[in-house]
């Protein structure tokens, strides 16, 4: 079982407003990914981290996303902000190394409703 | 276009029957990946080869790179086994990166 932690599991906001989520990677893993599920099933890669430095991004992601992974605390993404478009679940990913090949894990994750 | 295709994308079996899932790519992928879905959100990894077929209990992944296409066999299907079931590629140097499928959401009905 998983135990990658993403908080809130759900949070409403309005147009315009920022949202913010968190995610707590298992337990040695320094790599961590971000992606979005929209309602039609699509992901989309938004970023990874390894430790605390950006792996890879999308443009989307540079433009309108803050996301940190510091040391010590959770990882978090954040949309400054929200737009209709951004309702989607947000699931956090982590695992052990960067090198492909590796099993990505998955939480729960946050699911965001802009209003 | 989309890069992973998966099929059919809903499926309902009666319980005890099998179940066959196809994952096509339209690009070189060094990995499939397959995970199931519980309604609500969390991704569970099943399977993950590179080439080749792997087992684990009832499950059965099966991957052809070269052909770019790869499928999951359910045997003996449980309604517990209902969800969604993501297929997902791995690109070289993509630090890991997965590319989704749409998946194949499965009913198991008694």
């Amino acid at each position: 079982n998983s135990k990658v932690i993403q908080t809130p599991r759900y949070l409403v906001k309005g147009q315009g407003q920022k949202a913010k989520m968190r995610c707590i990677p298992e337990k040695g893993h320094p790599v961590v990914f971000w992606y979005q599920q929209n309602k039609n099933n699509e992901f989309k890669f938004l970023i990874n981290f390894q430790n605390q430095e950006v792996l890879q991004q999308i443009d989307m992601t540079e433009k309108r996303f803050s996301a940190e992974c510091p040391s010590n605390s959770p990882c978090s993404l954040e949309i400054q902000s929200s737009e209709a478009g951004d309702s989607a679940l947000y699931l956090c990913a982590s695992s052990r190394y960067k090198h492909s090949g590796n099993t990505l894990y998955f939480g729960e994750g946050s699911r965001l409703i802009v209003v | 276009g989309q890069q992973v295709q998966q099929s059919p994308a809903s499926l309902v079996l009666q319980e005890g029957e099998n179940a066959e899932l196809q994952c096509n790519f339209s690009s070189t992928a060094t990995r499939l990946q397959w995970f199931y879905q519980r309604p609500g959100g969390s991704l569970v990894s099943l399977l993950s080869n590179p080439s080749g077929t792997k087992h684990t209990g009832r499950l059965t992944s099966t991957t052809v790179t070269k052909e770019r296409r790869g499928s999951l066999h359910i045997s003996s299907s449980q309604i517990t086994d209902s969800g969604t079931y993501l297929c997902a590629m791995e690109q070289a140097s993509s630090f890991s990166k997965l590319v989704f499928g749409q998946g194949t959401s499965l009913s198991v009905v008694p």
